[in-house]
């Protein structure tokens, strides 16, 4: 059963608009949520997380609001740009990640000129 | 800084056939981590380690082996290859208690077996 759920296998947002990416989860475990993006024929690049203490984190262009009672994330990228074309992993951990992450199937992000 | 190194980037096996994918860092992280990634199936653990000489199974251990000699390097082990263990291996390392800051990944092993 997967526990991290990207629903949306692709998504299509013209330049400068905002993105829009959501995850969902299922073990209340969870204590940290990441997301990643990537390129391909390359690694996963750490992107920003949010605390399961928090509602929201933003970093630049990216903010990343957790909603704990609907076990629900997103990502939103204000203006997206050509360069945020990827596909975007939604992960978990717990306790730290010592025991690694928890990752959704990812959303295929593609921004149109 | 090197970052994580994953060797080779290319490989093709013969079914049966054994080897080894090979991961270093260089950052003195304490947690190493293997990934699988197959077309619509995000990233799956396979193994991964809190430190040297400590390693546990994630959700795909089989057909897979690890060992956790030195801080830097966490090679993974192909035992007898299958056509399903055609995939895109990743290694990642973070330094302990990572929480929020992430594992780095490696540029990935593509594997085909035949």
């Amino acid at each position: 059963d997967q526990q991290v759920k990207q629903n949306s296998p692709s998504l299509s947002v013209q330049e400068g608009r905002i993105s829009i990416l959501n995850c969902d989860y299922t073990n209340s475990m969870f204590d940290y949520f990441l997301w990643y993006k990537k390129y391909p024929a390359e690694g996963p690049t750490f992107l920003i997380s949010i605390s399961s203490i928090k509602d929201k984190n933003e970093d630049g262009r990216f903010t990343v609001f957790l909603n704990k009672s609907a076990k629900h994330l997103s990502l939103h990228i204000v203006p997206s740009q050509p360069g945020d074309s990827a596909v975007y992993f939604c992960a978990a951990s717990i306790g730290g990640g010592a025991d690694g992450l928890t990752f959704g199937k990812g959303t295929h992000l593609i921004i149109q000129p | 800084n090197a970052g994580v190194t994953q060797t080779p980037k290319f490989q093709v096996l013969k079914t049966g056939q054994s080897m080894t994918l090979q991961c270093a860092q260089d950052m003195n992280h304490e947690y190493m981590s293997w990934y699988r990634q197959d077309p619509g199936m995000g990233l799956r653990l396979i193994h991964y380690s809190v430190g040297a000489g400590i390693t546990d199974q994630g959700e795909v251990p089989n057909g897979y082996n690890v060992s956790r000699s030195t801080t830097e390097d966490f090679p993974l082990r192909l035992l007898s290859a299958a056509p399903s263990q055609t995939s895109v291996y990743f290694c990642a390392s973070s330094y302990g208690e990572t929480g929020g800051n992430g594992y780095t990944f490696g540029s990935g092993t593509r594997l085909t077996v035949v």
